[in-house]
């Protein structure tokens, strides 16, 4: 089955920039979804399609994707940003959905 | 605006099965998926399976092939979501999710907590 590697990790200063990745293979020839999970919630989506937001999402969160590696790229980090960030991609080999491992942002 | 409106928390037995509801409001075609994701506590998220809307027809991850039964009923816009032969692991929140045949998850719902316990 496809995998998806995420670092456990983040940690950025506000107003600095966490960068967020997403390692598959082939993961560039993909469409990849990002998740944002604030403690006791559900996720949200901040990225679909690689690179677009949905409607209310800041224009600080952007992404990228190409290669092995998708990439979240939160610029201007904020406190309220500090949550566990997921990656999705759907598998047409197989029709299912995968998630990626999560990566802890922590604002210090 | 769609909503997900979830059943409440549930409290099992090992071995016995838990359902779960999962109501759309706000949103009144039939051109979506509805997924079910897993996450048990301190973990990541799991994807357990997805119900297509325009044909009722369900496709289950591999983890939880043979134990995960989702079905939909229309006259009310509800997607069930059937866990059996429940275990300790499966202590977890359980959340559905609509996708508008986009392939990613739009809208949540607030998660329903299933706890398994003698």
């Amino acid at each position: 089955s496809y995998v998806l590697t995420q670092p456990p990790s983040v940690s950025v200063a506000p107003g600095q920039t966490a960068t967020i990745t997403c390692g598959g293979n082939n993961i560039g020839t993909k469409s990849v979804h990002w998740y944002q999970q604030r403690p006791g919630q559900a996720p949200v989506p901040v990225v679909h399609d690689d690179s677009d937001r949905p409607s209310g999402i800041p224009e600080r969160f952007s992404g990228s994707n190409s290669g092995n590696t998708a990439t979240l790229t939160i610029s201007r980090v904020e406190a309220g940003d500090e949550a566990d960030y997921y990656c999705q991609v759907w598998d047409s080999s197989t029709g299912h959905f995968v998630f990626g491992t999560g990566t802890k942002v922590t604002v210090l | 605006e769609v909503q997900l409106v979830q059943s409440g928390a549930e409290v099992k037995k090992p071995g016995s099965a838990v359902k779960i509801s999962c109501t759309v409001s706000g949103y009144r075609f039939t051109d979506y998926f509805i997924h079910w994701v897993q996450q048990a506590p301190g973990q990541g998220l799991e994807w357990m399976g997805l119900i297509d809307r325009e044909n009722d027809k369900p496709i289950y991850a591999e983890k939880f092939q043979g134990r995960v039964t989702i079905t939909a009923d229309t006259s009310t816009d509800t997607v069930y979501m059937e866990l059996s032969s429940l275990r300790s692991e499966d202590t977890a929140v359980y959340y559905c999710a609509i996708d508008f045949h986009s392939y990613y998850m739009d809208v949540w719902g607030k998660g329903t907590t299933v706890t398994v316990s003698s």
